[in-house]
Formats: structure tokens, sequence, C-alpha cells
């Protein structure tokens, strides 16, 4: 079965400054994946996603991730932060074909300080 | 786009009381949705599995009596917490795959926040 790790429980970052969110799976082929973000009290919200070709995928929000088969890892990042980023980010595996929910890992949660 | 809606987005209601939540694929027909349940500050976890127009896959340790799931049509999935109790306080959320999806894409709804007093 597969599965999702976020290392990160809690990350704080400066305002301006960069960011890297790491996610590894575990999961015998290529995997669907995606980034989720969630503010408090709201639903999930894609922030990306990679199926397949260019590793490097960009998404909203000035966010891209980066997918490396060598160390199964999908990490996110962004260049400059915005406090409004602040919130829980999600990584989330799928297997490609088959009727199966996604497998979350158990998210980090992002502050933004001044 | 492909929207996902859930009703109501906030309930309150006394122990001992169901509560039904609706799920809904506003712009595409879903063969299959997903029910989460997430408690504060924790990541999803899954409940069941809902297709259309057979019964729903419950996750281990998920009672199906107490959280029936009712994959009537494409595009509506409901969930009913049945003798709620203070316990079962969460935020619900719903996610469907579209029919004709080869990529295994979920679209979530904004989920649905129950309080049982």
């Amino acid at each position: 079965a597969q599965s999702v790790t976020q290392p990160d429980i809690h990350i704080t970052v400066s305002e301006g400054a960069s960011l890297e969110l790491r996610c590894n799976y575990s999961y015998g082929a290529t995997p669907y994946l995606f980034w989720y973000v969630q503010s408090p009290g709201q639903g999930l919200q894609l922030l990306l996603k990679y199926f397949s070709g260019d590793t490097l995928v960009q998404g909203i929000k000035g966010f891209e991730a980066e997918f490396k088969r060598s160390q199964s890892s999908f990490n996110l990042r962004k260049p400059s932060v915005h406090w409004s980023d602040a919130a829980e980010y999600f990584c989330a595996v799928g297997i490609p074909s088959g009727n199966t929910p996604l497998v979350f890992g158990k998210g980090t949660r992002l502050s933004v300080i001044a | 786009g492909a929207v996902v809606s859930q009703h109501p987005s906030r309930v309150i209601c006394k122990s001992g009381t169901s509560v039904k939540i609706e799920c809904r694929s506003l712009d595409f027909q879903a063969t299959t949705m997903f029910w989460y349940r997430q408690f504060p500050k924790k990541s999803l976890m899954l409940m069941a599995t809902s297709n259309e127009g057979s019964k729903a896959t419950y996750e281990q340790g998920v009672e199906k009596d107490k959280f029936l799931i009712n994959h009537a049509s494409l595009t509506l999935s409901t969930l009913t917490v049945t003798s709620a109790h203070p316990e079962d306080s969460s935020f619900y959320i719903c996610s469907a795959r579209k029919a004709s999806d080869l990529f295994n894409e979920q679209f979530f709804g904004p989920g649905t926040r129950l309080t049982v007093l």
C-alpha cells in the first residue's frame, strides 16, 4: 500500500523568505502526486498535481513542486512567501488507474512571521 | 471546472439526533465519492468509499450503521450520522472522482462542520 510522509509538522518562515515543504512517498511505481492547501475551517484547495512528463510542476499562487523519482519525493517550493500563505499543507498520493482514494500525509502547518 | 459542494456547511445538533450531509458534484458526473473526517489540527481520515448504485465500502473501525452513506445518483452522495454524540463532532469532507477520469483526480468539497451538543 502506498504511504506519504511529511516530516515537518510545523514550519515558520519570515515573509519574503523562500519555502520548501517536504513530501516523501512509498509506492512501487510512479504515483500521481498532489499538494493541497487548507486554511482554518476551510476545505482543501488543489495547489498542483503531477501525473507524468515534466518533473517540475507549476501550480497556483506561485507554488511549484519537483518530482524526484530517485528520492521518492515531491517537495513543494515557493521563492517568496506571503503572509496569506499561512495554512496547512497536505501532500497526497494516488494510484494511477483504479478507483482508490488518495492517501494523505499528516500535513505541515506553515506559519509566516513579519 | 469541477466543483463539489457540501450542504450544510455548518450544523449544530443535540445528542441523539441524526444529521444528513450532502455532497454534490455540480458540473460533472461522479461514479465514486469519498468521505473523510478531519479532527482539529489533524490530517484527513478516510471513512468510506461511495459508489453510485452500490453499497459503500467502509474503512476499518468506521461503524457503517452509525455513518450511513447513500450514493443514489451520479451527482449526489449523502452521509447520515445517526444518533449523533459529542464525539462525532468533527469536520467532514467529501471528494468526488469524475466518471470519465483516467488520472484518479479527486475534487474536494468545502467541508461540513458538525457540532453535537
